[in-house]
């Protein structure tokens, strides 16, 4: 079955520190991985996305992340935290079940930015 | 920018109503979803609908819910006789085609409360 596991439900950093979010995912076909950032009471935002191609990919505000098939990642990362990057982030996996695709999210981690 | 929108953005509904949630796709989408996520918990898969019919529905996706595209422009998610475990905030996603590198888009949500 596909599935994304998103390890570390809170992450905190400091300020200025590197971010680390991670997202591991289990496919049997090549997959679509994306990053979703969800603001306090907001909606789902795309933060970045891989495809196909170079497998690191950069988005919006900073993020980048870098698609590694043989460890089945798909960690998102930031040199520098900034206070406006506090939020949850999603990881997902587009996939094809039953004809129709979908997303797969996992679990999200909830990222605390420390003054 | 081309945006989702739901509206209405928080409705709160006394259990056993019925409550209709209304999305205005991004006009050139094909591919309309509705998700769910609960408090604190992760983003749920509901429902996947394209070319005026269901294509996938989970098993949260029973038979008090149902989808439509009454007029072409508006899609619609409707829950008869809601239940407090309904309380959650739902998502609508479109995406403008087929493949799964296709991203979604989201709407906003609706943040629905049963009480």
């Amino acid at each position: 079955a596909q599935s994304v596991t998103q390890l570390g439900s809170h992450v905190s950093v400091s300020e200025g520190a590197l971010v680390l979010l991670r997202c591991n995912y289990s496919s049997s076909v090549p997959p679509y991985l994306f990053w979703y950032v969800q603001y306090p009471n907001q909606g789902l935002q795309l933060l970045l996305k891989y495809t196909t191609g170079a497998t690191l990919v950069k988005g919006i505000n900073g993020f980048e992340a870098e698609f590694k098939k043989s460890e089945t990642s798909f960690h998102l990362t930031k040199p520098s935290a900034h206070m406006s990057d506090a939020a949850e982030y999603f990881c997902a996996v587009s996939l094809i079940t039953s004809g129709t695709y979908k997303y797969i999210f996992g679990t999200g981690t909830r990222l605390k930015v420390l003054a | 920018e081309p945006e989702v929108t739901q509206t209405p953005s928080h409705q709160v509904t006394q259990m056993g109503q019925e409550v209709i949630l209304r999305c205005v796709p991004i006009s050139n989408h094909l591919y309309f979803y509705w998700y769910r996520q609960i408090l604190g918990q992760k983003v749920e898969f509901l429902v996947s609908f394209y070319n005026n019919e269901i294509s996938e529905k989970s098993e949260i996706f029973d038979d008090q819910f149902s989808v439509e595209r009454p007029d072409g422009s508006n899609f619609t998610l409707k829950i008869r006789s809601t239940k407090l475990e309904d309380s959650a905030m739902y998502f609508c996603a479109t995406r403008l085609g087929e493949g799964s590198s296709s991203e979604a888009f989201f709407g906003q949500g609706t943040r629905l409360t049963v009480v």
